[in-house]
């Protein structure tokens, strides 16, 4: 069974730090890729996707993920955190042609500290 | 407002008994989900429907039940043979088939307490 793997479980930062969280997911095949976050109080929402195509992708507020295939990874990025970023972030992968049925990792709880 | 209206937002329940989550939207999305969200463990499927009067277990189903009568409403049952109950209760819908953009839509969630 596919699994995603989010290996920085709490991450504390200074403002204007810069912010990499890693993801990594088990399986061979072509997969569609997610980073969702969690502000406090607030229902989860889409950061951005890679489905096809540059795997550098561009999502709300500054952050970016890349896709690498060879090392089954999909980090995300942003230059410099705000304080308004603190908020639970969740790496999700889905095989294509598997349906609609999302598998997430374990959630990332980041601090961004003033 | 469109969007995905979960009920009650928190619930307190007695070992034993059978407890319904209700989940609406009124998005007219064709697919629906039930996840399950622990500290330290991040979200797992219990439940999905990806049409009316059709639905698929998930990672987790046991101890859950589910039925999908209508578009707009999945319930989620969590019934007594389901040993550790309490957690954050999430639902979620996306696009109609054919057009799914991967992007799930969450509700606000319901926590479980189960005494």
């Amino acid at each position: 069974a596919q699994s995603v793997s989010q290996h920085n479980h709490h991450v504390i930062l200074s403002e204007a730090a810069s912010l990499e969280l890693g993801c990594n997911y088990s399986y061979g095949g072509t997969v569609n890729l997610f980073w969702y976050v969690q502000y406090p109080g607030q229902h989860l929402q889409l950061l951005l996707k890679y489905f096809s195509g540059d795997p550098l992708v561009k999502g709300i507020k500054g952050f970016e993920a890349e896709f690498i295939k060879s090392k089954f990874s999909f980090n995300l990025r942003k230059p410099s955190v705000q304080w308004s970023d603190t908020a639970e972030y969740f790496c999700a992968v889905k095989l294509t042609g598997g349906g609609n049925k999302l598998t997430f990792g374990t959630g990332t709880q980041l601090k961004v500290e003033l | 407002d469109g969007g995905i209206t979960q009920s009650p937002k928190y619930l307190f329940r007695k070992e034993g008994q059978n407890v319904t989550l209700s989940c609406e939207q009124n998005l007219n999305h064709d697919a629906m989900y039930w996840y399950r969200q622990d500290p330290g463990q991040g979200l797992r499927l219990i439940y999905y429907s990806q049409i009316v009067n059709d639905f698929q277990k998930g990672d987790i189903a046991e101890g859950y039940s589910v039925s999908r009568e209508k578009k707009e409403s999945f319930p989620l049952t969590v019934t007594s043979a389901q040993k550790n109950p309490t957690a954050f209760y999430l639902c979620a819908s996306s696009f109609p088939r054919g057009t799914y953009t991967g992007e799930l839509f969450f509700g606000e969630g319901s926590r479980l307490t189960v005494l």
